[in-house]
């Protein structure tokens, strides 16, 4: 397996314009989660699906983020308007509850959002 | 509410030293505890996943102990090498049934040849 793959790997925009950050988990695996690494407050749960419904979105900053999972095999996490401080490592994880490796979470390479 | 503290938060070791990299959580009504590994610019790598029902678990160089009594788990590292240079991350559970992990700030590790 290619492992979580999302893309892009490096995003730079501009204040006010609108992101959509992609993830593919790894097949069969039935939870996805979208993390965010920043210097000050390290890395932060955003949003976690179950089987492509989201359990658990506490972590979402406000009402400008936003997250779907529309099939097993991909999710989205979008900001709308981006801002500055939205700047950071995004990352996504996948694992599953019912395979040999048990509930071990594997993360993407993550993606480097910029808001100039 | 998970909270990790991680300690040291940053080592400096020569080559061919074990290191002990120790974790304390405070919600310790969890099923497992994961280690991962963090290079600069990149992603998270696993390492070790330890069930509650294990004391230990082994991957080559590196053993973690998980005392869930106690609220700590540790990282050992023997012979460190150059190449172990990195951040080491500790992520338990959010609490009780939660999938998704709460993580410390981390071990920054430095290993000189």
């Amino acid at each position: 397996d290619a492992g979580v793959i999302q893309s892009p790997r490096h995003e730079v925009t501009e204040m006010g314009q609108e992101v959509t950050l992609r993830c593919k988990p790894i097949s069969g695996h039935d939870y996805l989660f979208w993390y965010r690494q920043t210097m000050m407050r390290g890395l932060e749960l955003l949003i976690y699906f179950n089987n492509n419904v989201p359990i658990d979105d506490s972590g979402m900053p406000e009402d400008r983020f936003s997250a779907k999972m529309p099939n097993a095999s991909f999710s989205t996490l979008k900001i709308q308007p981006s801002e500055p401080r939205d700047s950071a490592v995004y990352f996504c994880a996948s694992s599953s509850l019912y395979r040999t490796e048990g509930t071990e979470a594997f993360f993407g390479q993550g993606t480097r959002l910029t808001v100039v | 509410k998970q909270e990790v503290t991680q300690i040291p938060a940053a080592l400096s070791v020569p080559e061919g030293e074990n290191l002990v990299l120790n974790c304390s959580f405070t919600d310790s009504a969890i099923y497992n505890l994961q280690w991962f590994r963090q290079d600069p610019g990149k992603g998270l790598t696993s390492l070790l996943l330890i069930q509650s029902s294990q004391r230990e678990q082994t991957s080559g160089r590196l053993n973690a102990s998980l005392d869930k009594s106690s609220g700590r788990s540790t990282l050992y590292i023997a012979a460190s090498q150059p190449g172990d240079s990195a951040t080491y991350l500790c992520a338990p559970p959010r609490g009780t049934g939660r999938r998704a992990l709460t993580f410390g700030s981390g071990t920054r590790l430095q290993v000189q040849p």
